[in-house]
């Protein structure tokens, strides 16, 4: 099973910062690897998928890079509606898994 | 505009089963693989996959910890996805979602969840 590992477990942040969230693979995952946004009450949104292509209707200050192990989602200036929990997601092999989870809240 | 909507949740005991149903629309159903994905109730919980089924339905996957309990299948003629779960324990409390996609694509689009609680 492919374990992804997310750092930092909780960033605190300000309307405006940038945030730049990490997700570590315990073996290759290749590109297949997605980030999801959850806010409390909601089901989880696909916000990139295949590393770095955003999803449909996703704002351009979402961003995704890596491949391989080393994975970042990258908020360029956080808007209020962004401080919820974000997920990185592989389909590269059985069993799909998650990461923990990265929660962005406001400092 | 793809919807998914799941129902069948509720309060169940220990050993019990309860079938969850989950109603698509807005998409060419057998096009797509779907996946089934839980989440435990309160804050901080992450997200786990259940359960995973081909276009066709032929082929189904499962997470160990629900290996020989769940049953995943789907109606293509109805657009209906389902999740069978028997022999429920009390760490199969969780919200579950109904998802389009699997490993062939991404997990695009998702549904509300319905909630399973497995106490007595």
């Amino acid at each position: 099973e492919i374990v992804l590992t997310q750092s930092p477990a909780t960033l605190s942040l300000s309307p405006g910062e940038g945030a730049a969230l990490s997700c570590r693979a315990s073996q290759s995952v290749g590109s297949s690897l997605a980030w999801y946004q959850q806010k409390p009450g909601q089901a989880p949104r696909l916000l990139i998928h295949d590393a770095s292509s955003r999803a449909t209707g996703i704002p351009a200050r979402f961003s995704g890079s890596g491949s391989g192990t080393d994975f970042t989602l990258t908020i360029s200036s956080l808007e209020p509606e962004d401080f919820a929990a974000y997920f990185c997601q592989q389909r590269r092999n059985w069993p799909l898994t998650f990461g923990g989870g990265t929660k962005v809240e406001i400092k | 505009e793809v919807h998914l909507v799941e129902s069948g949740g509720g309060l169940i005991q220990p050993g019990g089963s309860l079938r969850l149903s989950c109603a698509a629309s807005g998409f060419t159903f057998s096009n797509y693989a779907m996946t089934w994905v839980r989440q435990a109730p309160g804050p901080g919980k992450g997200l786990e996959w259940v359960s995973g089924i081909s276009g066709s339905g032929g082929g189904t996957f499962y997470a160990d910890s629900v290996k020989g309990r769940f049953t995943t299948s789907r109606d293509t003629s109805n657009n209906t996805l389902f999740l069978q779960m028997k022999s429920l324990r009390a760490d199969d409390t969780a919200v579950y979602y109904c998802v389009r996609g699997g490993w062939s694509s991404p997990l695009d689009y998702w549904g509300q969840g319905t909630l399973v609680t497995v106490s007595s």
